[in-house]
């Protein structure tokens, strides 16, 4: 079965900061990656998606994110992040049954 | 406008009751998903269903049922049998292929 991890729970970060959040999947066929964020009180919101070709995909409001097959990850950067980036971020695979496999989620603040 | 409208979005339940939370979209999506949200844990999959008159357990099933007799409905019934019912309920839906998902707002259900 598919698993994705997200090894961070919480970051605090000061703003114009840099960011890297991790992501690691256990699937060993294809597998379409995304990143999703969930802004306090509102409903998620997708960042970025990587489904093939480049495996740096960049995203909405500056984000970024790298596949990496060999490690099996799919880590979310952002080279300085601001206040409004305060929100939970979760990584997410789907694979040939195509229900998404969501991660623990990460809870980011940034500190003005 | 097309989207996912999920209602009620807050619901109280006493315990032993049976509660169904609705869930309709108007993308003319083939898949729908229902996901359980928690603190620290992410979002879980309950059910979903890819066709008409076909679903799937997801993986935490236990508790709950559905059902698909159209292709713009999906509700979810959460049983008494559910033993932590508590929780942030998503509904989603993708087109066949699962290239992107779009989410609800979700649904609040408290057991008093």
């Amino acid at each position: 079965a598919q698993s994705v991890s997200q090894h961070n729970h919480h970051v605090i970060l000061s703003e114009a900061a840099s960011l890297e959040l991790g992501c690691n999947y256990s699937y060993g066929g294809t597998v379409n990656l995304f990143w999703y964020v969930q802004y306090p009180g509102q409903h998620l919101q997708l960042l970025l998606k990587y489904f093939s070709g480049d495996p740096l995909v960049k995203g909405i409001k500056g984000f970024e994110a790298e596949f990496i097959k060999s490690k099996f990850s799919f880590n979310l950067r952002k080279p300085s992040v601001q206040w409004s980036d305060t929100a939970e971020y979760f990584c997410a695979v789907s694979t040939g049954r195509r229900a998404l496999t969501f991660g623990s989620g990460t809870r980011l603040q940034v500190q003005p | 406008d097309g989207g996912i409208t999920q209602s009620p979005k807050y619901l109280f339940r006493k315990e032993g009751q049976n509660v169904t939370l609705s869930c309709e979209q108007n993308l003319n999506h083939d898949a729908m998903y229902w996901y359980r949200q928690d603190p620290g844990q992410g979002l879980r999959l309950i059910y979903y269903s890819q066709i008409v008159n076909d679903f799937q357990k997801g993986d935490i099933a236990e508790g709950y049922s559905v059902s698909r007799e159209k292709k713009e409905s999906f509700p979810l019934t959460v049983t008494s049998a559910q033993k932590n019912p508590t929780a942030f309920y998503l509904c989603a839906s993708s087109t066949a292929a699962g290239n992107t998902i779009y989410f609800g707002e979700g649904s609040w259900l408290t057991v008093v």
